[in-house]
């Protein structure tokens, strides 16, 4: 079973509007760390944002905040304000009690920003 | 959050030869470095988990003896892809666990693209 679920392949959103990226777990951990990353047409993987399972608050940095309702395992990544400059791929990641050292990485989604 | 290099940003290379990949972490100690691997238009894949001063533990299906990983140092891991062929042309792309407490984010190199001829 996929882990990490991203239905979306492709986005586009106005410049200055708001837009959400879905992202879909599956883990049977109660404690696990979800993760966004953004990776633009260079390739170097940015990290985003960040939500621990236990975190009783959605997670913000900036333009960026984490959606997490975890009852339905999903971790919504939502920029408000969108840039051209937020065109790229982005990647929700999971990392649980099971996967070790290493993360779950989503199929991505790219986004594009129209002027 | 850390800041990781990787060296060579691009590598051509004729096949049969080896190319050696740098990754640095610049301003923290690692003692894990990861290397993945990623085709166009698709997710990373995790190959190895290179710890410092041991053995790397390769992902299923990776061949230890073509990607040899070498992590000698807390600011260094390389991965050599050895007797390069057309089909190790991909982006490589290095990261490390960050020093925070939270579930230990990694932070990403800037990745490499090989192009094998």
């Amino acid at each position: 079973a996929q882990k990490i679920t991203q239905t979306q392949p492709g986005m586009f959103v106005q410049e200055k509007e708001a837009v959400t990226l879905d992202c879909t777990y599956d883990t049977s951990d109660q404690s696990y760390g979800l993760f966004w990353y953004k990776q633009p047409s260079s390739g170097e993987m940015i990290f985003l944002i960040y939500q621990g399972s236990y975190d009783e608050q959605n997670a913000t940095e900036g333009r960026y905040s984490l959606n997490f309702q975890k009852a339905r395992k999903s971790a919504n990544l939502v920029i408000s304000a969108s840039q051209l400059g937020d065109s790229a791929m982005y990647f929700c990641a999971m990392r649980d009690l099971h996967s070790g050292n290493q993360f779950y990485f989503g199929t991505g989604t790219s986004l594009t920003v129209i002027p | 959050g850390a800041v990781v290099s990787q060296h060579p940003s691009w590598v051509i290379c004729k096949s049969g030869t080896s190319v050696k990949i740098e990754c640095r972490s610049l301003d923290f100690q690692a003692t894990t470095m990861f290397w993945y691997r990623q085709f166009p238009k698709q997710s990373l894949m995790l190959m190895a988990t290179s710890n410092e001063g041991s053995k790397a533990t390769y992902e299923q299906g990776v061949e230890k003896d073509k990607f040899l990983i070498n992590h000698a140092s807390l600011t260094l891991s390389t991965l050599t892809v050895t007797s390069a062929h057309p089909e190790d042309s991909s982006f490589y792309i290095c990261s490390s666990k960050g020093t925070e407490a939270r579930w230990e984010t990694q932070y990403f190199g800037p990745g490499t693209r090989l192009l094998v001829l």
